[in-house]
């Protein structure tokens, strides 16, 4: 089992829809999340980081985290064709170390 | 632009071959990961130094070592390098010593082992 799962893709959505990308983690005593984007042939990027159960929005982007589940999801709202690139979540668990899922692949339509 | 520099930007190797990478931290960051990217997959997590000191590691072998300085830049070095080693190699900075361990990635070394 991998210690952060995620969605492939590719997801695509028309532009100004709403795309929901999900994430699960295996580590309940993982202390800390967060979601980056990755353009093709780019480093991550930061989009957000969440500690506490529930939902954290910055923007269009809306992250919710639910640890009882241990579940982690990005909503982004009004999806534009620039938001289209790979999406990965990560973890750090308790012993301090980090895990990224394998990311899912965002296709926004014009 | 986070901040956060890596040289070279791009390396070919042999098998065999011991490599070096280099990273710069974001101003007034004490910590830097490492991880690898193969194509396709998501960054694999090296070790993270922090005050000099390795502070975590994942599963990688011995022959992946790492150094951070007073300035708190970093090496990391792969000896005896394997065609598997090709990948895209990021640093990444953070404070965690400001409550928050948000990691802030440079832009990438691409390696190529032959």
């Amino acid at each position: 089992q991998k210690e952060v799962e995620q969605n492939s893709g590719p997801l695509s959505v028309p532009e100004g829809a709403i795309a929901s990308l999900n994430c699960t983690y295996s580590d309940r005593g993982s202390q800390s999340f967060f979601w980056y984007r990755q353009y093709s042939g780019k480093s991550p990027e930061l989009i957000m980081s969440i500690y506490s159960n529930g939902d954290k929005e910055d923007g269009r982007f809306t992250a919710q985290l639910n640890k009882a589940s241990q579940y982690v999801s990005l909503l982004i709202r009004d999806s534009q064709p620039s938001d289209s690139a790979t999406y990965l979540c990560a973890v750090r668990s308790n012993f301090n170390k980090f895990y990224f899922g394998s990311g899912t692949k965002l296709n926004v339509k014009p | 632009e986070t901040g956060v520099t890596q040289s070279p930007t791009h390396l070919i190797k042999t098998r065999g071959q011991q490599v070096t990478l280099r990273c710069s931290s974001q101003s007034g960051h004490n910590t830097v990961s490492w991880y690898q990217q193969a194509l396709g997959q998501g960054p694999q997590f090296i070790f993270q130094y922090y005050r000099e000191e390795e502070n975590g590691r994942g599963n990688f072998p011995p022959r992946f070592s790492g150094l951070q300085f007073p300035n708190y830049s970093s090496e990391l070095n792969v000896n005896a390098l394997e065609l598997d080693d090709s990948a895209l190699y990021l640093c990444a900075s953070s404070a965690p010593d400001r409550s928050t361990d948000t990691q802030y990635f440079g832009p990438g070394t691409r390696l190529t082992v032959l």
